[in-house]
């Protein structure tokens, strides 16, 4: 089984605060993601990877960046933290069958 | 961009009854269409998908049909059991483009005993 493994459930950060959102695949998948999820708005993207180095923007990049230095690990940077960022974030890799998300990260900026 | 449209937002059934949720999709070229539920507090997992080759797919109890002409496509449950109140999520998706997939809004089944 693929295992996506996000390192946080429960982040607490306040505003202006420069934020890490770390995911690992164990599977050697080339595509990686990350979505929030907010009630009522089902799962927007923020960006994508599809190698080590490459990184392409989705629907709702702005405030955020990511950073892939290594084929394993995805990570979510949010530059200066603002409460509009109060959201769950799901990483994902992807197969030939689908997404395999992690358990996500709850993140609350005060 | 591509743009999935999902109807109901919510849905609630008769143990036993069936439950029909339904999308469409805006691009053309997308030829990949995953199912995900999504149980409370947990992740989204996949439990069906079909591709643009293919018009209908069974697992026991649920199905997915595809429409590429009308761009929509369904998923049904039939026998529905408590066990399948969950949110539910359609996606659509272009294997060529790193395979990143653009979702509906969520329906949220729930299947009164």
């Amino acid at each position: 089984d693929v295992k996506v493994t996000q390192s946080s459930r429960y982040l607490v950060k306040r505003t202006g605060e420069k934020v890490f959102l770390e995911c690992v695949q164990d599977m050697d998948h080339e595509n990686m993601f990350w979505y929030r999820q907010d009630p009522g708005l089902g799962l927007r993207l923020i960006y994508f990877s599809y190698d080590v180095k490459m990184k392409e923007k989705g629907d709702i990049p702005e405030g955020y960046s990511v950073s892939r230095e290594k084929k394993e690990r995805f990570s979510l940077i949010l530059e200066s933290a603002s409460t509009n960022q109060t959201s769950m974030y799901l990483c994902a890799s992807r197969t030939n069958y689908g997404y395999t998300f992690g358990s996500g990260t709850r993140l609350t900026v005060v | 961009g591509e743009n999935v449209e999902q109807h109901p937002s919510t849905l609630s059934v008769q143990e036993g009854d069936s439950a029909v949720i339904k999308c469409t999709y805006s691009d053309s070229a997308s030829n990949y269409f995953p199912w995900y539920k999504q149980e409370l507090g947990k992740r989204p997992q996949l439990i069906i998908d079909i591709r643009s080759n293919v018009g209908e797919k069974k697992d026991q109890r649920i199905a997915v049909t595809l429409n590429k002409t009308a761009k929509h496509f369904s998923l049904h449950i039939t026998e529905t059991q408590p066990e399948d109140s969950a949110v539910y999520f359609c996606a659509a998706s272009i294997s060529t483009n790193a395979g990143k997939s653009t979702f509906g809004d969520g329906t949220t089944l729930t299947v009164k005993p």
